[in-house]
């Protein structure tokens, strides 16, 4: 199962790095590790996904820890428009995608 | 544009009616999904399809909670003799491949306030 666990909450000053964690304990070497976010009022958008390696894109980076039981987001540069509900979700059994609660990150200008 | 589409955006109802809400994933996307997401809560998974057929109904609350795609398309969520705790936020997600793999769109999502 790919169970998740975050903090409920974090802050971060407008332009400084986000790092937002996660625990995964019970992901299975085979699944991938996903972060989606939910801005206010609007579906959850796609930010990241990956396996094993860390991975990079326009919007964030993914640094998995090595024995894969966590992982961390990182928002290089936090703006405003980042404030959002920020999700680490995994597969649980045959079922996809499962969303817990989430990380509500404000950002302060 | 060519994202998800989902309709009504809000609907309002009475307890003890029936509602559809409908969904129209990206074309080519052989994958769609519903998730519900109640007022301050996380996403609770409820069904996915792979063309027509879905493999996992294990999330549907109840059997008053139901289902279909056609032509490996558009979905309907129909939820029968709806109760106020039935009031959420109705999400639906496709993906070209399943989502343990790739990337899920989701659409805006259909508001369901039962009085």
């Amino acid at each position: 199962d790919a169970k998740t666990t975050q903090p409920n909450s974090m802050e971060s000053n407008e332009e400084e790095p986000v790092h937002l964690p996660c625990n995964h304990s019970t992901i299975s070497g085979t699944d991938y590790i996903h972060w989606y976010r939910q801005l206010p009022s609007q579906g959850p958008e796609y930010v990241i996904h990956g396996l094993t390696s860390n991975v990079n894109n326009r919007m964030a980076s993914l640094a998995i820890a090595e024995d894969r039981k966590s992982s961390t987001l990182i928002l290089h540069r936090a703006t405003l428009r980042d404030a959002a509900v920020y999700y680490c979700t995994g597969r649980v059994g045959n079922t996809p995608l499962v969303f817990g609660k989430g990380t509500r990150l404000s950002v302060i200008a | 544009g060519a994202g998800v589409s989902q309709s009504p955006s809000n609907k309002v109802t009475e307890k003890g009616k029936d509602v559809e809400l409908r969904c129209d994933p990206i074309s080519g996307h052989t994958a769609l999904y519903w998730y519900r997401q109640s007022l301050g809560q996380g996403l609770e998974f409820l069904i996915y399809f792979q063309g027509n057929s879905a493999p996992d109904k294990s999330g549907l609350p109840s059997d008053r909670f139901s289902a279909e795609r056609t032509g490996g398309s558009v979905s309907t969520l129909t939820i029968q003799r709806t109760q106020q705790e039935d009031s959420a936020v109705y999400l639906c997600a496709s993906s070209l491949a399943p989502s343990y793999t790739g990337e899920l769109f989701f659409g805006e999502g259909s508001r369901l306030t039962v009085l």
